[in-house]
């Protein structure tokens, strides 16, 4: 298994472009998840997913958009870009063996810049 | 009162050492709790779970949970340079996703 895999890995964007980061998963998890990580910081929820066609927010999802149509693929978009979305953009996704033990695996990241 | 906190450090421990690293949460309904290493430019890693009070063993790492003083820790014994990392605790209340803490940047010194 690859586990959780995301695409590119780098990217510079200049201010209002768009873009998708891409994730898939081949775990057969239901449960799939986008943080960002800002430098030295922890990691904040931006959208997840408990499943194909289901999607909520987290805690910071403005300026993003996500889809869930496959159980493997996690898109999150970016429709305007802005220097306040440089970060690095980990996708995540979890089994659904009981709520208790619910790990999240993480995928390698994508490092993103935008100027 | 941020919902998950951590020291950021450094926490300097010489090779060989006990490494321990604390979190507290402030959400009594948190159910699951988890302790992540991360390296620079890497992504997190799951090396640690625990669900009920008490110490739970995994080789040289010990999870300690306290429910009533809202606090989870990490002992890692016979610290290595390669424990060198940063280590995310993160707590799950409910069906949401994880919130994690800021993390405690850990230097072990040969």
């Amino acid at each position: 298994n690859a586990g959780v895999t995301q695409t590119p890995k780098f990217r510079i964007l200049k201010i209002g472009q768009s873009m998708t980061l891409q994730c898939t998963q081949d775990m057969n998890h239901n449960y799939m998840y986008w943080y960002r990580q800002d430098p030295g910081m922890g990691l904040k929820l931006i959208y997840y997913s408990v499943g194909a066609g289901i999607t909520d927010k987290g805690e910071v999802p403005n300026g993003y958009n996500v889809s869930r149509s496959t159980t493997e693929d996690f898109p999150l978009r970016l429709e305007l870009a802005a220097p306040s979305q440089t970060s690095v953009y980990f996708c995540a996704s979890s089994n659904t063996s009981g709520v208790l033990k619910r790990e999240q695996f993480f995928g390698p990241g994508t490092r993103l810049t935008v100027l | 009162q941020k919902e998950v906190e951590q020291n950021s450090g450094p926490l300097s421990v010489p090779e060989g050492a006990i490494a321990s690293l604390n979190c507290t949460y402030s959400d009594r309904g948190s159910q699951s709790f988890f302790w992540y290493r991360q390296y620079s430019g890497k992504s997190p890693e799951l090396i640690m779970s625990i669900y009920s009070n008490g110490d739970k063993e995994d080789g040289r790492f010990t999870a300690q949970l306290n429910k009533a003083s809202q606090y989870v820790s990490l002992l890692i014994r016979d610290s290595q340079p390669s424990d060198s990392a940063t280590y995310l605790c993160a707590v799950r209340t409910g069906r949401r996703a994880l919130t994690f803490g800021s993390g405690t940047r850990l230097q072990v010194q040969p």
